[in-house]
């Protein structure tokens, strides 16, 4: 079973910040998740990656699948960005798998 | 689309009660997934579908925990008897397979509180 690490495990900054949250996992994958969960409860996928960069808006996700390392970043963070992001990868490396989770990282931007 | 729909949102039961959630999956998803949240463990996998059937229950925690996709549009997870300790948010997620690569997408979650 893969196993993930991600880092910190909280994080404050002002609006405005670059943020930068990581995860790293143990055995190899043909994708990685992040995934964002609101204060509310509600999960939502934001990137689904297995090689290098992904962007979104204000939100970018690299991969180094070699150095089986990924990262979440937030360009010019905003208050609403407030919330738990969530690394996850399939369970045994491949693809149509369940999932194995990253403990989160609570992301709280203040004004 | 609706999304991923489960029922109830809230439920409030005493030990030693049935409880049964419900999981309506995106329409011509191939697989679906059962995690259950606590502040302990946070997130994790119980049991995941494809074609309706169970591929990996290696998650679920024991007897007491039970699942059933009869048809492609509903899934149910079962809890016989409840106890306080399975007090978590229950998620449903659905994927297809192909097409998607397996991108997951969640349901709102089930509440359950066991007294």
């Amino acid at each position: 079973k893969n196993e993930v690490e991600q880092s910190p495990q909280n994080l404050t900054a002002q609006e405005g910040e670059f943020i930068t949250i990581n995860c790293s996992y143990s055995v190899g994958i043909s994708a990685l998740h992040w995934l964002q969960q609101h204060p509310g409860g509600g999960i939502v996928s934001l990137f689904m990656l297995s090689s290098g960069k992904k962007k979104h808006g204000r939100l970018i996700a690299t991969i180094n699948i070699q150095e089986k390392h990924s990262s979440l970043h937030i360009t010019a963070s905003h208050p609403r960005d407030s919330a738990v992001y969530i690394c996850a990868v399939p369970n045994s490396g491949g693809g149509a798998d369940g999932l194995t989770f990253g403990k989160g990282t609570h992301l709280i931007i203040q004004p | 689309d609706a999304g991923v729909i489960q029922s109830p949102r809230h439920e409030v039961t005493e030990m030693g009660q049935e409880v049964t959630l419900r999981c309506k999956p995106i329409s011509g998803h191939d697989y679906l997934f059962w995690y259950r949240q606590t502040m302990m463990r946070g997130l994790e996998l119980l049991i995941y579908f494809n074609n309706n059937v169970p591929i990996d229950d290696s998650g679920m925690p024991e007897d007491r925990f039970s699942a059933k996709m009869p048809n492609a549009s509903f899934s149910t997870l079962k809890i016989q008897p409840s106890e306080p300790r399975d007090s978590a948010v229950y998620f449903c997620a659905s994927s297809w397979g192909q097409a998607m690569g397996y991108e997951q997408y969640f349901g709102p979650g089930t509440r359950l509180t066991v007294t």
